[in-house]
C-alpha cells in the first residue's frame, strides 16, 4: 500500500504553460519535502513545507502544504525545458521517517 | 562541505555474485537510508541506519540484503547471491542528527549506484 499517492503519474506539456503536481494522503505529516530528480541522478530537495496551509514559492514554483498536513501541490509557472523531470513528494512521521511519493514524470516540450 | 558520495557509480554483477554499494553521509549526518529505484517509479524504502544501529530495516528483503553503518567508515548495503530481479538503481540520502528548519527533517541524496546483474 502507497502512503502518499502522486498525480498525474506522467505529464506532458508545452513550453510556457502552466501545471500543477498533486501528492495526496490520508496520514498527517509533520512536514513534507519536494524534490526533483533527473535521469541518472539522485533526487535533489527542492522545499520542505512544515505548517499546514503554509506556502512557499521558488521563482516560478509555487509549493502548498494543506491545512490538515495530509496533502501538497507544486504549481510550476510558465514551464521550461529545464524544468523536465520526475518529482517527487515525500511525507516524513515519527522519528526521521520518510515515505515517498509514485512520482510524476514531467516532460516539457519547447 | 561535500555532499552524500556513493561508490561505485555503475556496478556490473553476475547471478550469484554479491554486490557492496558504498555511502560516505554528509559531514555532519549521522543518519542514512538506502533507497531503492526501478525507472519511471518513486523510492522505495528500505533501511534506516544511525552510526553502529539500524533504527528501521523494514523495507529490506528478509534474505540475502544487509546494511551497516559502522563507527568509522561509510554505510555499506550488501547483497548476497545476487539475482536478475536485484538490478535497479540504489540511493543513499542522509540527515543530519535533531531538527533543521522549524521541527523538519530534511534527506540529502547521493547520486546512486546502478547495479545490473547479468
Amino acid at each position: 500500500t502507497q502512503l502518499l499517492e502522486q498525480s498525474p503519474q506522467f505529464l506532458s506539456i508545452q513550453e510556457g504553460e502552466n501545471l500543477t503536481v498533486y501528492c495526496n494522503s490520508s496520514s498527517v505529516f509533520s512536514s513534507l519535502q519536494w524534490y526533483r530528480q533527473e535521469p541518472g541522478e539522485g533526487p535533489v530537495l527542492l522545499v520542505t513545507v512544515v505548517t499546514g496551509g503554509e506556502v512557499k514559492k521558488l521563482k516560478r514554483l509555487t509549493f502548498q502544504f494543506g491545512d490538515a498536513r495530509k496533502d501538497s501541490s507544486l504549481h510550476i509557472t510558465a514551464a521550461q525545458p529545464g524544468d523536465t523531470g520526475l518529482y517527487l513528494c515525500a511525507g516524513v512521521l515519527g522519528r526521521n521517517q520518510f515515505y515517498f511519493g509514485t512520482g510524476t514524470s514531467l516532460t516539457v516540450i519547447p | 562541505n561535500a555532499g552524500v558520495m556513493q561508490n561505485p557509480r555503475h556496478l556490473v554483477r553476475r547471478r550469484g555474485q554479491e554486490a557492496r554499494l558504498r555511502c560516505s553521509p554528509m559531514k555532519g549526518h549521522s543518519h542514512v537510508y538506502w533507497y531503492r529505484q526501478l525507472p519511471e517509479e518513486g523510492l522505495k524504502f528500505m533501511v534506516y541506519l544511525q552510526k553502529e544501529n539500524i533504527i528501521d530495516e523494514s523495507g529490506m528483503p528478509k534474505e540475502r540484503f544487509s546494511a551497516e553503518f559502522p563507527k568509522e567508515g561509510p554505510s555499506i548495503l550488501r547483497i548476497q547471491q545476487v539475482v536478475r530481479g536485484d538490478s535497479a538503481a540504489y540511493f543513499c540520502a542522509s540527515s543530519p542528527q535533531g531538527t533543521t528548519s522549524g521541527n523538519s527533517y530534511e534527506q540529502y541524496f547521493g547520486p546512486g549506484t546502478r547495479l545490473t546483474v547479468t
